[in-house]
C-alpha cells in the first residue's frame, strides 16, 4: 500500500518555468513533510519541509504549498534553472517515528 | 567530516555469492537505514535500526540480513545473492532539525548481480 502518492513520474520545462510536483497522502497521523532532491550518482539531500500547521513554506526559489483539509502537499520551483534538473521526493512521517514514508519520485529535467 | 561512507561504491558479483555492503557514519546518529532505489519504485526501505543491536524489518528486507553492533556501523549482506536484487543500495542516517527529523543520505553503493 503506497502511503503517499507522487505525481507526476517525469516533467519537462523551459528554464524560467515554474514546475509544480504534487503530492497526496492518507494517514493523518503524518506530521512533517520533507523534500528530497536527488542528483545523478548521488544520494538524495533534504530541500526543504514543512509541519502541518503552516501552509506555505518558502525557501529561495523552492515552496511548499500545503492542504491539510485535502491531504496534499506540493512544490514549486520558481524560475527553475538546468542546475535543478533532478528526482525530487516527497515524504511523510509520523510524530513519534524517524521513518520517513517516500513517494516514488518524480524527474525534472529543465531545458536551457 | 566525511558523514556518512559507503563501501564499496561498485559491486558485480554472481548470484549465489555473499556480499556485505558498508556504511559508516561519524555523527553518532541514533537511526540507521538502508534503502534500495530502483527505476519505478523509488526509495524503499529494506532494514532500519534505533541504536546498536536494536534493528528492523523494513518494506523490502527478505535475502538481506543486518548487523549493528556499534552505532557508526550498519553493514548489509545479501546471504545469496539473486538478479533482482540488482540495485543501488543507499544508507542513511537521521537526525532532529527542529522541526522533524532528516535523514542524512550515504553516496550510494551500485549493485550488479550476474
Amino acid at each position: 500500500q503506497q502511503q503517499v502518492k507522487q505525481s507526476p513520474q517525469s516533467l519537462i520545462v523551459q528554464k524560467g518555468g515554474i514546475p509544480i510536483i504534487n503530492c497526496a497522502y492518507e494517514n493523518t497521523a503524518f506530521d512533517y513533510f520533507p523534500w528530497y532532491q536527488q542528483f545523478p550518482g548521488k544520494g538524495p539531500a533534504l530541500l526543504i519541509a514543512i509541519r502541518p500547521d503552516v501552509s506555505e513554506k518558502k525557501e529561495g526559489r523552492f515552496t511548499i504549498s500545503f492542504n491539510k483539509s485535502a491531504k496534499q502537499f506540493s512544490l514549486h520551483i520558481m524560475d527553475s534553472q538546468p542546475g535543478d534538473s533532478a528526482t525530487y521526493f516527497c515524504a511523510a512521517l509520523r510524530g513519534g517515528s524517524e521513518k520517513l514514508v517516500f513517494g516514488k519520485g518524480t524527474k525534472l529535467t529543465v531545458n536551457p | 567530516d566525511a558523514g556518512i561512507t559507503q563501501s564499496p561504491r561498485y559491486k558485480i558479483t554472481e548470484t549465489g555469492r555473499q556480499v556485505t555492503l558498508m556504511c559508516h557514519q561519524t555523527w553518532s546518529h541514533s537511526y540507521m537505514f538502508w534503502y534500495r532505489q530502483d527505476l519505478g519504485h523509488g526509495l524503499r526501505l529494506i532494514y532500519y535500526s534505533a541504536a546498536a543491536d536494536i534493528t528492523d524489518k523494513g518494506e523490502v528486507p527478505d535475502g538481506y540480513v543486518v548487523s549493528r553492533s556499534k552505532t557508526e556501523n550498519f553493514p548489509l549482506t545479501l546471504e545469496s545473492a539473486t538478479r533482482s536484487q540488482t540495485s543501488v543500495y543507499f544508507c542513511a542516517s537521521s537526525d532532529w532539525t527542529g522541526i522533524g527529523y532528516e535523514q542524512y543520505f550515504g553516496p550510494g553503493t551500485r549493485l550488479t548481480v550476474t
